[in-house]
């Protein structure tokens, strides 16, 4: 079945470092990608998405680009602020199912 | 655009008693979905439903647990009786069929039982 890995955290970083998240994929068909962010005390908000392979979606200064060659959509700002702590899901859609399958969340930390 | 819209916010019971949580998705969306949040079990789907029709309910966890939506704009998720561990936060989400399946997702309600 279709399913997403993300690395494990969480991951620590200082003000104005580099960002990468890694998100692999399993999926038959061509599943649209996304990366939704949950701050603390909220729900979970989409930050960028891309419908098909080569795609780039991009938010707020994070990028992610669906690679169907390595069954990739890695996250990454080049810039990181103390407000983009929090957890960030990759998901995928199943169409057979209309639903989403989301990865196990990688909480991310900035410090300033 | 007013986004997704749940109630309560917060929620705290004793175990036995029932529990009703709210949703209200997005006008024009025709899918709604129920999520429970904890820290051990993460993010899992409940049911969902498209056009006020339950499609699938195989998360849900038992028949304590029971979903409705008796019109395109209210949706109930009800627990009873409840008991501790179903304290988790509880979010409601919906969807556009026109749109590349991105769902919106409301606040959350945190439900304690204790």
């Amino acid at each position: 079945g279709n399913s997403v890995t993300q690395m494990e955290g969480p991951v620590t970083l200082s003000e104005e470092a580099f960002l990468t998240i890694n998100c692999t994929y399993t999926a038959t068909g061509y599943p649209s990608l996304f990366w939704y962010v949950q701050y603390p005390g909220e729900g979970l908000q989409l930050l960028l998405k891309a419908t098909k392979a080569d795609d780039k979606g991009s938010n707020k200064g994070f990028e992610a680009t669906y690679r169907k060659e390595t069954t990739s959509f890695h996250l990454e700002k080049g810039s990181v602020q103390v407000s983009d702590s929090a957890v960030y899901f990759c998901a995928l859609s199943d169409g057979a199912t209309n639903k989403l399958i989301f990865g196990t969340g990688t909480l991310l930390a900035v410090q300033p | 655009d007013a986004g997704v819209i749940q109630s309560p916010r917060h929620e705290v019971t004793e175990m036995g008693q029932e529990v009703t949580l709210r949703c209200k998705p997005i006008s024009g969306h025709d899918y709604l979905f129920w999520y429970r949040q904890t820290m051990m079990r993460g993010l899992e789907l409940l049911i969902y439903f498209n056009n006020n029709v339950p499609i699938d309910d195989s998360g849900m966890p038992e028949d304590r647990f029971s979903a409705k939506m008796p019109n395109a704009s209210f949706s109930t998720l009800k627990i009873q009786p409840s008991e501790p561990r179903d304290s988790a936060v509880y979010f409601c989400a919906s969807r556009a069929t026109r749109t590349s399946y991105e769902q919106y997702f409301g606040p959350g309600t945190r439900l304690t039982v204790t």
